[in-house]
């Protein structure tokens, strides 16, 4: 079956801009998570969705970053006010309720100029 | 806090065996691994559960010694295709779905 989607696959912005990504979890995870990947590092935690609502913010970094997932399915991450240092891979991961296992998308590379 | 994983890297010929380690400073619930090859998502390898299980699929195994907050990923007759980035996370408390990630673990097999 398909796996978890993310768009756009790049993006290129400039410092002060707004951004959405966006991303499609495996049809019928009820979990969906957001991370954030910089060069050479491990994935950092972003937000984890359980259906509809945030379960867990904490990794947020500043009141610029904000994430909905309307319908229970699809997710937007949103970033206002661009910085440099906000250039990194977005990742996004969806599991199911059996057993927590995440499987993660592609990624969309934010780049900041 | 930010598992510990060790070593940064290792360099293997093929056939050759490696291990991974990943250390909390806190109790784990679990603990999951991924591989990451560069430029794409990382791939889901296998998730331990606390009780001190062993789990493994092909020559890839893994085991999880809970009151040590460790695991340790093992790689037997390593393939051309085990080369990547190992990703060890770490979840604290069950149902959380958050997962601290360690820095990684680049392996590089060799003809």
């Amino acid at each position: 079956g398909a796996g978890v989607s993310q768009t756009p696959s790049n993006k290129v912005t400039e410092k002060g801009k707004y951004v959405e990504l966006r991303c499609d979890p495996i049809s019928g995870h009820t979990a969906l998570y957001w991370y954030r990947q910089s060069l050479g590092q491990g994935p950092e935690f972003l937000i984890y969705f359980q259906g509809t609502g945030a379960a867990d913010d904490s990794g947020l970094p500043n009141d610029r970053f904000f994430a909905v997932r309307p319908e229970g399915s699809v997710s937007t991450l949103k970033i206002q006010r661009t910085e440099r240092g906000d250039s990194a891979v977005y990742l996004c991961a969806s599991s199911s309720d059996r057993d927590g296992t995440q499987y993660f998308g592609p990624g969309t590379r934010l780049l900041v100029l | 806090q930010q598992p510990v994983q060790s070593p940064q890297a290792v360099i293997l010929r093929e056939g050759e065996d490696a291990v991974i380690n990943c250390s909390s400073s806190k109790a784990l619930y679990s603990v999951h691994w991924y591989r990451q090859k560069h430029g794409e998502a990382p791939v889901f390898l296998m998730i331990l559960l606390k009780g001190g299980e062993q789990k493994g699929h092909e020559k890839i195994s893994a085991s999880f010694n809970e009151k040590k907050q460790q695991s340790s990923l093992y790689l037997t007759a390593s393939q051309l295709s085990y080369s990547g980035t190992y990703f060890c996370g770490t979840e604290t408390s069950g149902n959380t779905g958050k997962l601290i990630f360690g820095q990684g673990t680049t392996l590089q097999v060799k003809p």
